[in-house]
């Protein structure tokens, strides 16, 4: 199938460690994103990576490290989880400035 | 900057009924907007966009410049609308395309 998609699609772990979440996208696309969801479903966007390099980025802790192997992964790691960090996150990719394919989502909770 | 807002957090109508999901947008640009639908505990999915100009499942959205406003409409509710729905804003952004969604509104369809 082609599509993207997240792992895990669960994550519940303790305050102070350090967790990654995988995406891979399979659609060719040469952009791909982060985005929070948080409790109140406000869905706001993290990072945003093209052809590996960085291009957006809002604010957001310097605990949160994107990183992207290559064009069709982008994995999110988090030093140091905070309370404030149980949120789901979405990947999503796009090609170019077209429409954008989300991922099922990781629901974070920090306990 | 670029701004959506979507001034219901809920709407509840009956089955049959005609739906508008409320979006007005601030943007200096020309702007590019989406409709996006998340049902119940799945990924966002692209519901329409401006530029196509299509109906899709019922629903169509005209971009109004002048009311600054994209607004979603239905003329006949299904059960099946029931979901959150968000309006998103394409703007560019240090060279890369942002996406800026409102915070959603929650589609109740009773019969």
């Amino acid at each position: 199938d082609t599509a993207v998609s997240q792992t895990p699609k669960y994550l519940v772990t303790q305050m102070g460690n350090d967790k990654s979440i995988k995406c891979e996208q399979n659609l060719g696309h040469d952009t791909m994103y982060w985005y929070k969801q948080d409790s109140k479903k406000f869905l706001k966007i993290m990072f945003s990576y093209n052809n590996k390099e960085l291009i957006i980025n809002e604010t957001v802790p310097n605990r949160f490290s994107p990183k992207s192997p290559d064009k069709a992964h982008l994995n999110l790691h988090i030093n140091s989880l905070e309370l404030g960090d149980s949120a789901v996150y979405f990947c999503a990719s796009s090609q170019a400035g077209n429409e954008q394919f989300f991922g099922p989502g990781t629901r974070l909770t920090v306990l | 900057a670029q701004r959506v807002t979507q001034p219901e957090k809920l709407l509840s109508v009956f089955k049959g009924a005609p739906v508008e999901l409320k979006c007005n947008y601030s943007y200096s640009g020309s702007p590019e907007l989406f409709w996006y639908v998340q049902y119940s505990r799945q990924r966002l999915q692209l519901l329409l966009r401006h530029i196509s100009r299509e109906s899709i499942k019922g629903f169509t959205a005209d971009l109004n410049k002048g009311e600054t406003s994209f607004h979603l409409k239905k003329p006949f509710a299904q059960e099946e609308d029931s979901a959150m729905y968000y309006c998103a804003l394409s703007g560019v952004v240090g060279g890369g395309n942002k996406l800026t969604f409102g915070t959603g509104t929650q589609l109740k369809v009773e019969l």
